[in-house]
């Protein structure tokens, strides 16, 4: 099956500063690829998504880039405030078995 | 999401205790997930529904099991040959196309007493 890893695990930067997390994934049939921020005991949140046609996508200051040779994908975070501060999941998913496979989460810490 | 409903947001199982978590969206979304979240871990895949009256297992379905009756409605049992069920359980929805964001209900958390 699909296994997708994640790093950084822990990430601290300083406000204004950009944060960049990382994934990998085994299955090169996946095709979607979304990011999710959760909260301490809150629900994970869709942040943004990127569909495998595609190699960049950016909304405001979070961007994501796809390498679909390579197979892995990343979150840019630009101007880091402190409520981006969370943990912030990877994840993927195939035609067919639409379920998401994550990865570990990256705890990011900002510092004011 | 406000469009997805778990209840209850705290269960306590008592040994060799079945307990069932609900899940209910009002999103109009043909697939409904669950998945279990263990302390500072990524989300694992328990079971999951494209469709009304059909399900499939996830990556830990041993020792659970769900309905899906109804399209609004995807209960999640946790049955007593689950012998370590204390996590928080994930509910999500999503429209079941490919390429398709699923969203996430509040979650509930399960403890043994």
């Amino acid at each position: 099956g699909e296994n997708v890893e994640q790093h950084p695990s822990t990430l601290s930067v300083q406000e204004g500063d950009s944060a960049v997390i990382k994934c990998t994934y085994s299955d090169s049939a996946s095709n979607y690829f979304p990011w999710y921020k959760q909260e301490l005991g809150k629900r994970p949140q869709l942040i943004i998504d990127i569909r495998s046609n595609v190699g960049e996508k950016k909304d405001q200051r979070i961007a994501v880039t796809l390498n679909k040779t390579a197979k892995h994908f990343s979150l840019h975070i630009t101007e880091t405030q402190p409520e981006d501060s969370a943990v912030y999941f990877c994840a993927a998913s195939k035609a067919g078995r639409r379920a998401l496979t994550f990865g570990s989460g990256t705890r990011l810490q900002v510092q004011p | 999401d406000g469009g997805i409903t778990q209840s209850p947001k705290y269960l306590f199982r008592k040994e060799g205790q079945n307990v069932t978590l609900s899940c209910e969206q009002n999103l109009n979304h043909d697939a409904m997930y669950w998945y279990r979240q263990d302390p500072g871990q990524g989300l694992r895949l328990i079971y999951y529904s494209q469709i009304v009256n059909d399900f499939q297992k996830g990556d830990i379905a041993e020792g659970y099991s769900v309905s899906r009756e109804k399209k609004e409605s995807f209960p999640l049992t946790v049955t007593s040959a689950q012998k370590n069920p204390t996590a928080f359980y994930l509910c999500a929805s999503g429209q079941g196309g490919d390429e398709q964001p699923q969203h996430f209900g509040d979650g509930t958390r399960l403890s043994i007493l």
